[in-house]
This record gives structure tokens, C-alpha cells and sequence, in this order.
């Protein structure tokens, strides 16, 4: 399958400041990136969907100033929370496909800790 | 949107037995069915996936059944082993859907007893 790869896999961060987690595809052009988040032993929810070129598109309840989405180029995304705070201390897991109906692959998750 | 319920949310098999995971849907335009196993900590892993123009579909000791009247899914592993023990997450995809985005079930903590 195709290789996305998340980076950092950990970060620790003080409470008020920003962290950035980039997702990018690197063997193949993602039209479409999903950021994902994952409390313990829960599912997967999605935060929102990244279209390159375009605006993020959020699901309800995300907060689109706190969790910024850019997706500038058809092989990278970022995802920054802004003055992060504890309760934001998750695990964000990205995905990338190819284009609309084909399979998306998982980055490998990005462990935040705001203390 | 589309609603997906996945049950149990445990399940401890002995080794060697075999292990049911089931999903049902609401979405009757769903026509993607993906399973993920997820390892602590680590990112989801497509093992097997089924069509809404399918009805069954296997993968060594893996198979997928999907009953479209229904809206039901099901996971079958045989021959279960110790590093099948994991988290199994099944999802749905709807035509209809923004993005066409995977809605989740809430995820089958797998143990396998050696």
C-alpha cells in the first residue's frame, strides 16, 4: 500500500502555545486528507476533511480556530492547535487517498500532551 | 449522516477459535465497508474491505459478509492467534457522504487467550 507518514509521533507542549503535525503521502499525490482524533480506547473521530487547494471542511462541533487545517500542496497537510490547553491532550491520526472512492491510508498518529 | 454500530466491544476467544465482529449501518447509500485492526498505539491497518456489489469476501483466514437488506457487516477470523489480539474498527462509506468520509463504528478490543 501507499506510505503516509506523521511527524512528530510525540510532542509535549506547555499549556498556551501552538503545535504543528504535518501528515504528508509520500509516494503517491493525496487529493484528500483526513485529520482524525483518538481519545483512549475510543474510536476514531474525524475532526475534518482537507481538500488541496481548498478549505478545510470541519464536522460539527470542531472548533476551526483552534485547530487549523492547511493542505497547500497535493502531498502534505498540517494540522496546528492553537493555544492548546490539557483537554486537548489526544492522539491525531491523519489519512491520505488518491481521489474520491479509492482507499485512504493512515499516518502514524501523533501523541499530544499539553501540560 | 451515516451511523455506524459495531459490536461486542470485547472479546476474549481462546486460541485457535474463531472470532464474529458485527456492524450495522443506517445509510442504505453506503457502498464501502472497510475493517481496520489497530494495535496500541499504533495507526489503523486496512485487512480486508468489501463492496456493496459483494456479498462475501475472504482473505486467508479473514472474511468479510455484508447483508445490503440488512445494513449488517460482519467480521469472521478462524483459526484465531495471539497476535491477532488487537482493536478492530469496521466502517461504513456512503455515497452521499461529504468528502466521501468513513463514518466509524466504536471500535472490538480483541484478546486472544494462548
Amino acid at each position: 500500500g501507499a506510505v503516509v507518514s506523521q511527524h512528530p509521533s510525540r510532542v509535549i507542549c506547555k499549556s498556551g502555545t501552538s503545535v504543528k503535525i504535518e501528515c504528508r503521502s509520500l509516494d503517491f499525490q493525496a487529493t484528500t486528507m483526513f485529520w482524525y482524533r483518538q481519545f483512549p480506547k475510543k474510536s476514531l473521530m474525524l475532526m475534518a476533511t482537507s481538500n488541496e487547494g481548498s478549505k478545510a471542511t470541519y464536522e460539527q462541533g470542531v472548533e476551526k480556530d483552534k485547530f487549523l487545517i492547511n493542505h497547500a500542496s497535493l502531498t502534505l497537510s498540517t494540522l496546528t492547535v492553537t493555544s492548546a490547553h490539557p483537554e486537548d491532550s489526544s492522539f491525531y491520526i491523519c489519512s491520505a487517498r488518491r481521489d474520491e472512492g479509492t482507499e485512504a491510508f493512515f499516518g502514524q498518529g501523533t501523541r499530544l500532551t499539553v501540560v | 449522516g451515516e451511523n455506524v454500530e459495531q459490536h461486542p466491544s470485547t472479546l476474549s476467544v481462546q486460541e485457535g477459535d474463531s472470532a464474529v465482529i458485527k456492524c450495522t449501518y443506517s445509510d442504505s447509500a453506503s457502498n464501502y465497508f472497510p475493517w481496520y485492526k489497530q494495535e496500541l498505539g499504533k495507526r489503523p491497518q486496512l485487512i480486508i474491505d468489501i463492496r456493496s456489489n459483494v456479498g462475501e469476501k475472504k482473505d486467508q483466514r479473514i472474511a468479510v459478509t455484508l447483508n445490503k437488506t440488512a445494513k449488517h457487516f460482519s467480521l469472521h477470523i478462524t483459526e484465531t492467534q495471539p497476535e491477532d489480539s488487537a482493536v478492530y474498527f469496521c466502517a461504513a462509506r456512503s455515497v452521499k457522504a461529504a468528502g466521501n468520509k468513513l463514518t466509524f463504528g466504536g471500535g472490538t478490543r480483541v484478546l486472544v487467550k494462548p
